[in-house]
């Protein structure tokens, strides 16, 4: 099982909107809607953000949202804000006899 | 509060071993996966296990298929990892996590994981 795909960075000033992708195949992103996400500060656990695709636990602004299509999650995050600024994974199940498959991770930068 | 608590790791030479824990607390222990998860310094997570509820089932990467074993005692709401035969590459922290009543639920607590470091 491969590692998904995400973009190695991502940044946006504070108001804006940023989309963070998510690439996997048929098996995993594409094959079930059990796909979260997780932020990283330095030094901390991450935490979970969105689950189900399009999922906010209690606690996580609104500003936070998730959509799939097809193969490829996204998170987006309106209205950037600096405490924002974090390491963005995404994860996914790919079946009750896979291993759960991670992101390589997105650092977001607010400017 | 829901917490996870992991202990047992440190400093270790290639070939050897180490056995980590994780308390539970907070919540129905007996109703819940819990997975392990480690993440290299300064890269990203890697799932490594999951266990059901009452440790009947076991699913774990191929990566560490005969050297790694994964066991749950839920009279002590601790999961435990056995970790033999370590490699530099074993060399991360070891994040200990709840997911759900099923097997595809999130990873909504994390504890504050337990650092392996492998070197001789």
């Amino acid at each position: 099982q491969s590692a998904l795909t995400q973009p190695p960075s991502a940044s946006g000033s504070p108001g804006q909107s940023v989309s963070i992708s998510c690439t996997g195949t048929s098996n995993d992103v594409g094959g079930y809607n059990h796909v979260s996400w997780y932020q990283q500060n330095p030094g901390r656990a991450p935490k979970l953000m969105i689950y189900d695709v399009t999922k906010r636990p209690s606690g996580v602004p609104d500003r936070f949202s998730g959509s799939k299509s097809g193969n490829t999650a996204s998170l987006t995050v309106t209205g950037l804000q600096p405490e924002d600024e974090a390491d963005y994974y995404c994860s996914s199940f790919a079946g009750e006899n896979y291993p759960w498959v991670f992101g390589v991770g997105t650092k977001l930068t607010v400017l | 509060e829901v917490q996870l608590v992991e202990s047992g790791g440190g400093s270790v030479q290639p070939g050897g071993s180490l056995r980590l824990s994780c308390a539970a607390s907070g919540f129905n222990f007996k109703k819940f996966w819990i997975h392990w998860v480690r993440q290299t310094p300064g890269k990203g997570l890697v799932w490594l296990s999951r266990i059901d509820g009452d440790g009947s089932t076991i699913r774990f990467v191929d990566s560490v298929m005969g050297r790694f074993s994964f066991s749950r005692d839920t009279a002590q709401n601790s999961v435990y990892v056995q970790m033999n035969s370590l490699r530099e590459e074993d060399t991360a922290m070891y994040y200990c996590v709840r997911g759900g009543k099923y097997e595809w639920d999130a990873f909504d607590i994390w504890g504050q994981g337990t650092m392996v470091i492998v070197s001789s």
